[in-house]
């Protein structure tokens, strides 16, 4: 166990609806990454958030959007599902700093099922 | 930008074979490579990392991965694996200069027959 949690385990939408998706970071870290893993694929780098703010951002439209709060938890949201939008969301947090090494710690993710 | 890429999609093998999974990433810079595992059902696992130093990094459960920077490859073995090593396996890159972002390959999904 990494120490990252993730809410909820399971989630089923229709298209159209928005979704925020939950994230506790490590202990002691202060930046959250987010993941979606679509079936039969590797994880695509969504967006990135440190101290609070935006901290790079994959090829993802800007209907996914993101929060990182004082304590370093994190949520993702999107709006107007899509079907396409089905997938396991990851979450992963590291510490990122002068001298670190930004190794990304990752939770049990969220699956979103979009009908 | 880095993009990597798994030359195997699916190997299947028996208990005791030799393991290896190629990867191999493209961009100029320096970079940091991770190997993970998804047992099923499970999160991804760190299985070992190259930062810097010696290119050779052993990591948990025996397996180990060769960094060859002329190649651009990092490829992950087992000298002999075990019905347990059945799950995804998904080579990673970071380049340094883009921050804290992971860019993973398409995974390779190994079955190890008892």
């Amino acid at each position: 166990e990494t120490g990252v949690t993730q809410s909820p385990t399971h989630l089923i939408k229709t298209r159209g609806q928005q979704v925020t998706l939950r994230c506790s970071s490590q202990s002691g870290h202060n930046t959250v990454s987010w993941y979606q893993q679509a079936l039969g694929q590797g994880p695509q780098f969504i967006f990135q958030y440190y101290r609070e703010e935006e901290n790079g951002r994959g090829n993802f439209p800007p209907r996914f959007s993101g929060l990182q709060f004082p304590n370093y938890s994190s949520e993702l949201n999107v709006n107007a599902l899509e079907l396409d939008d089905s997938a396991l969301y990851l979450c992963a947090s590291s510490l990122m700093g002068e001298g670190r090494n930004n190794e990304q710690f990752f939770g049990p993710g969220t699956r979103l099922t979009v009908l | 930008a880095q993009s990597v890429s798994q030359h195997n999609h699916h190997v299947i093998l028996s208990e005791a074979a030799s393991l290896e999974l190629g990867c191999n990433y493209s961009y100029g810079g320096t970079v940091n490579l991770f190997w993970y595992v998804q047992y099923p059902g499970q999160h991804l696992q760190l299985l070992l990392k190259y930062f810097s130093g010696d290119p050779l990094v052993k990591g948990i459960k025996g397996f180990e991965a060769e960094f060859i920077k002329s190649k651009f490859s990092f490829n992950l073995r087992k000298p002999s694996v075990q019905w347990s090593d059945t799950a995804e396996y998904f080579c990673a890159v970071n380049a340094r200069a883009a921050g804290n972002k992971l860019t993973f390959g398409g995974g390779t999904r190994v079955l190890v027959k008892p």
